[in-house]
């Protein structure tokens, strides 16, 4: 069974900063398969990166995700005020625990 | 754009069943690949099962906590997905999200992920 484990647990940046989040794959795996959502309160998941780097349809350039194997990274290179939310990372039919990014 | 409307969600008793369905519109129904998630209160998202196209053989899966207890349906001739749970349990109790688990395509490479949702339904279940 694939774990993902997400880090940090929390963020705490300010607007303007740049956010880096971690995925860890227990297991080497295909880039194809991993993904990258972003919740906000009582919302549904939105789509951000899939294929490990590839942006969703209408997710601003700021969002990039990088990594492959084992590692896999999620930024934003420059926090806007809509960006504090929960991120989540999944590689088919598991997701990590979540990474908060909150305002500092 | 696609569109995803889930319904059916309540309070149920341990041991219950319910049906919680999923309306479909504004894609292709029938080539898509469809997902349920779910959401616990106050925790993360966790897979719960899937169901592919008839193209590719409509297989089914579920994640262990559920099998043999829900079963994933569709219909593609009213563009509807089913969830149908049965033997509740108080940990079931979160709320349930359909969602695409579209293939991205390009050239011999495809790509995954779940990129149209619905807005959730809402199961708990308590004595």
């Amino acid at each position: 069974e694939i774990v993902l484990t997400q880090s940090p647990g929390t963020l705490s940046l300010s607007p303007g900063d740049r956010a880096t989040l971690s995925c860890r794959v227990s297991q080497s795996v295909s880039s194809y398969y991993l993904a990258w959502y972003q919740q906000k309160p009582g919302q549904a998941p939105r789509l951000l990166i899939y294929g490990a780097s590839r942006r969703a349809n209408g997710i601003p350039d700021r969002f990039s995700g990088s990594g492959s194997g084992t590692d896999f990274t999620l930024t934003i290179s420059r926090l806007e005020p809509e960006d504090f939310a929960v991120y989540y990372c999944q590689q088919s039919e598991t997701f990590g625990q979540g990474t908060k990014v909150e305002i500092k | 754009e696609g569109q995803l409307v889930e319904s059916g969600g309540g309070l149920v008793k341990p041991g219950g069943s319910l049906r919680l369905s999923c309306a479909a519109s504004g894609f292709i129904f029938k080539n898509a690949w469809m997902t349920w998630v779910r959401q616990a209160p106050g925790k993360g998202l966790e897979w719960v099962g899937r169901v592919k196209s008839e193209s590719y053989g409509g297989t089914i899966e579920y994640t262990a906590p559920v099998r043999g207890r829900f079963s994933i349906s569709r219909d593609d001739s009213k563009n509807m997905l089913n969830l149908d749970m049965n033997s509740l349990k108080t940990e079931d109790t979160a709320v349930y999200y359909c969602t695409t688990e579209t293939r991205f395509s390009y050239g011999h490479k495809v790509y995954y992920g779940m990129d149209v949702w619905g807005q959730g339904t809402t199961v708990i279940v308590s004595s």
